[in-house]
């Protein structure tokens, strides 16, 4: 089976550009969250969507955004690009989302990344 | 705001000894989260916890939510070089937020 697929695996863009991010999840999943890894914020998260629809959110400013389509793809842009945010974007994908599945069937599986550089 | 704070920070072992990682909130956990993240490897999550008093196991790792739900704890027996790494908990509170990791090295 292959895993969660992320493109592209590194992107570099110049402040005030925009950029999308690609998500494939495992064949059969519905779930896809992202998540953004820094060195000085670590590990946050940005948003999951299910079955098309954005369940959770996290705390980030309205420049970033995401979307899932039909087939579970999921794409997150971030708008007027700021050196702040370069970093790891992480996405995952499940069978189910936070807030749905219990302890017992919650699992994630996690992409490569796309590593972002702000210039 | 809910906070997690994770100790140690990091940790050294010998192979085969056992040992333990703890993460600590502010506020009553709902739901905890296990991560690990090697590099080369990215990030594995390990196992999901959210009632007091669960415990879950993952190869020879295994966690547990205390009954008042607001410490989690990782142990790990008789570790290996392959469970080094940086260990992350996560927690739902009013989105999912981390902990800042514990690094762990195993000396063969």
């Amino acid at each position: 089976k292959a895993g969660v697929t992320q493109t592209p695996r590194y992107l570099i863009k110049t402040r005030g550009q925009q950029v999308t991010l690609s998500c494939s999840p495992i064949s059969g999943h519905r779930s896809v969250s992202w998540y953004q890894q820094t060195p000085g914020q670590g590990l946050q998260f940005l948003f999951e969507y299910f079955s098309e629809t954005q369940r959770n959110k996290g705390n980030f400013p309205g420049r970033f955004s995401g979307r899932q389509f039909s087939n579970s793809r999921s794409e997150m842009n971030v708008s007027t690009l700021e050196l702040g945010d370069s970093a790891l974007y992480l996405c995952a994908s499940g069978l189910n989302f936070r807030g749905l599945a219990s302890s017992s069937s919650y699992e994630q599986y996690f992409g490569p990344g796309t590593r972002l550089t702000v210039t | 705001s809910q906070e997690l704070e994770q100790s140690p920070q990091s940790l050294i072992v010998q192979e085969g000894k056992n040992l333990t990682i703890n993460c600590t909130s502010s506020k009553t956990l709902y739901g905890l989260y296990w991560y690990k993240q090697k590099y080369g490897e990215g990030l594995i999550f390990l196992m999901m916890l959210q009632k007091g008093g669960e415990e879950k196991s993952h190869e020879k790792i295994t966690a547990k939510l205390d009954e008042k739900k607001q410490q989690s704890s990782l142990h790990i027996t008789a570790s290996q070089p392959s469970h080094a790494g940086i260990y992350l908990c996560g927690a739902d509170g009013n989105n999912l937020f981390f902990g800042t990791g514990t690094r762990l090295t195993v000396i063969p």
